[in-house]
C-alpha cells in the first residue's frame, strides 16, 4: 500500500525558513517523481515544486522559485522541501504528491497524496 | 501560463441527477488533463486522467470527455458520498495548473 506521510510543518514567523519531509512506502521511491503541492485555507490547489526519480531535475512554480528547494534522498524514501524567505502567502498545507508513471520523470499529474502539513507564516 | 477556469463554481443537486462540470483551459492542452475529488476535510483524490481514462477503484458513474480546450467531467447519477469539490488540473508542461474548484453538494 502507497504511503505518504509528511512533515515538518509549523508556525513560522515572516522571512523565516522551514524544512518538510515526505516520508514514502509501499512504492519503488526511486522509480517515480514527486511533487509538492499545496492548498491555502479554503482556497483551490496549487502546485509548488516536482523532482525527478534520480533527484537530477527540479521544477519550481514561479511564486516560489529562488526560495524553495526540493530534494530527495533516495536511500531513505524520503521528499524533502526547504522553504526559505518565507512570507504569509505561503501559509498552506502542504501535500507531497507521487506521479502515477514509473519512469522518473514528472508527468504532472497525481495518483497518491499524503494527508499534508501545515505551514503557517505569521508573526 | 495557461489558466484553467470551471464553471459552475458550485452546484446543488439530487441524488440520482446527473450532474455535469465544465473545465476551459486558455490555450489547447490536447488531452494532457486530470480530475481530481477533494471531499470536505480529505486529501485529493485522482478520478480521471488523459481527460477521460477513469483511475482504478473509481465508480463508472464517473466519466469525463474533450479534448484541446473544453472538458467535462460527468457524475451519471448523484450519490450523497459524492459531496466533494471538484478539480481539474492541466498537466501537459510545467507549470502544472489546477482550476479554481467546483463544489457539489445534495439538493
Amino acid at each position: 500500500e502507497v504511503q505518504l506521510l509528511e512533515s515538518g510543518g509549523g508556525l513560522v514567523q515572516p522571512g523565516g525558513s522551514l524544512r518538510l519531509s515526505c516520508a514514502a512506502s509501499g512504492f519503488t521511491f526511486s522509480s517515480y517523481a514527486m511533487s509538492w503541492v499545496r492548498q491555502a485555507p479554503g482556497k483551490g490547489l496549487e502546485w509548488v515544486s516536482a523532482i525527478s526519480g534520480t533527484g537530477g531535475n527540479t521544477y519550481y512554480a514561479d511564486s516560489v522559485n529562488g526560495r524553495f528547494t526540493i530534494s530527495r534522498d533516495n536511500s531513505k524514501n524520503t521528499l524533502y522541501l526547504q522553504m526559505n524567505s518565507l512570507r504569509a502567502e505561503d501559509t498552506a498545507v502542504y501535500y507531497c504528491a507521487k506521479d502515477p508513471h514509473n519512469n522518473g520523470w514528472s508527468y504532472y499529474y497525481f495518483d497518491y497524496w499524503g494527508q499534508g502539513t501545515l505551514v503557517t507564516v505569521s508573526s | 501560463d495557461i489558466q484553467m477556469t470551471q464553471s459552475p463554481s458550485s452546484l446543488s443537486a439530487s441524488v440520482g441527477d446527473r450532474v455535469t462540470i465544465t473545465c476551459r483551459a486558455s490555450q489547447g492542452i490536447t488531452n494532457y488533463l486530470a480530475w481530481y475529488q477533494q471531499k470536505p476535510g480529505k486529501v485529493p483524490k485522482l478520478l480521471i486522467y488523459a481527460a477521460s481514462t477513469l483511475q482504478s477503484g473509481v465508480p463508472s458513474r464517473f466519466s469525463g470527455s474533450g479534448s484541446g480546450t473544453d472538458f467535462t467531467l460527468t457524475i451519471s447519477s448523484l450519490q450523497p458520498e459524492d459531496v466533494a469539490t471538484y478539480y481539474c488540473q492541466k498537466y501537459n508542461s510545467a507549470p502544472p495548473t489546477f482550476g479554481p474548484g467546483t463544489k457539489v453538494d445534495i439538493k
